[in-house]
C-alpha cells in the first residue's frame, strides 16, 4: 500500500518550454503533498508544500511564478516548471501525506528534468 | 533552523557485516523526530526507521537500528548482517514538532552505502 506515482520520470525539452510533473497517490487520499528537488549528490530540498484545495506554501527563495503548485484533488498534485531553463535542470521528488502532522509521507519515484 | 550533517559521503561492507552510518544535527527544538530514509538505485525514497526524541530506547527495525544520544544530537544508523539489496543512499532527516500542522523534513546530503559480495 501507499503507493504514490511520479510521470514523466525522465523529460528532455528546450529551454523557454513549460514542464508539467505529476504526482498520484495510488491507494490513498494524499491529503498534503510535497514537492523537492535534489541536486546531484545532494540532500533533498523542500520547495513546497500544498494541502488539498488550498495555495501551496513556498519555502524561502522559491519562486512561486516559476513553479507552479496545483492540488485540486485528494489522489492528484502537479508541478509546473514554467518557462524553463538549464538552471532548472534537476531532479524532482514529490511525496504524499495522508491525514497531516505525523504520519508518514510516502515519496515517488522522481523526475528527473534536463533543460537544454 | 535545523540542520543534518553526515559526514560520510560514502561507504562500503562486505555482506554479511555490520556498519554504521552517523548523522548529526543542529536544533534548539527540544520536541522532534529523527528518521533514516534509504534511496535504492530505483531511486524511490523509503523510510528505514523512526525516533522520537522524547524515548530514550533506541528504535530497531529487524537488521536496523539506531544510537539515538540526544545531549550529543548524534543519531547513527547501525545495519547487522549487510545485504546486496541494502546497498542504497541513505538520508537522515530532520522533523521538528512546531511550527504548524505541516511537519517538514530537512535532509542530509546523504551516504551512499555499497554492499559488497
Amino acid at each position: 500500500g501507499a503507493v504514490v506515482s511520479q510521470h514523466p520520470s525522465r523529460v528532455i525539452c528546450k529551454s523557454g518550454t513549460s514542464v508539467k510533473i505529476e504526482c498520484r497517490s495510488l491507494d490513498f487520499q494524499a491529503t498534503t503533498m510535497f514537492w523537492y528537488r535534489q541536486f546531484p549528490k545532494q540532500s533533498l530540498m523542500l520547495m513546497a508544500t500544498s494541502n488539498e484545495g488550498s495555495k501551496a506554501t513556498y519555502e524561502q527563495g522559491v519562486e512561486k511564478d516559476k513553479f507552479l503548485i496545483n492540488h485540486a484533488s485528494l489522489t492528484l498534485s502537479t508541478l509546473t516548471v514554467t518557462s524553463a531553463h538549464p538552471e532548472d535542470s534537476s531532479f524532482y521528488i514529490c511525496s504524499a501525506q495522508t491525514g497531516g502532522g505525523l504520519q508518514p509521507q510516502h515519496f515517488g519515484d522522481g523526475t528527473r528534468l534536463s533543460i537544454l | 533552523a535545523q540542520t543534518v550533517t553526515q559526514s560520510q559521503p560514502e561507504m562500503s561492507v562486505q555482506e554479511a557485516e555490520t556498519v554504521t552510518l552517523s548523522c548529526t544535527y543542529d536544533t534548539s527544538e527540544s520536541n522532534y523526530y529523527l528518521f533514516w530514509y534509504k534511496q535504492p538505485p530505483s531511486r524511490q525514497m523509503i523510510l528505514v526507521i523512526r525516533q522520537e526524541a522524547y524515548k530514550q530506547q533506541n528504535a530497531t527495525e529487524n537488521r536496523f537500528s539506531v544510537n539515538f544520544q540526544k545531549a550529543a544530537k548524534s543519531f547513527s544508523l547501525k545495519i547487522s548482517d549487510s545485504q546486496l539489496g541494502d546497498t542504497a543512499m541513505y538520508f537522515c532527516a530532520f522533523m521538528k514538532l512546531s511550527g504548524g500542522s505541516n511537519y517538514k523534513l530537512t535532509f542530509g546530503k546523504g551516504t551512499l552505502l555499497t554492499v559488497n559480495p
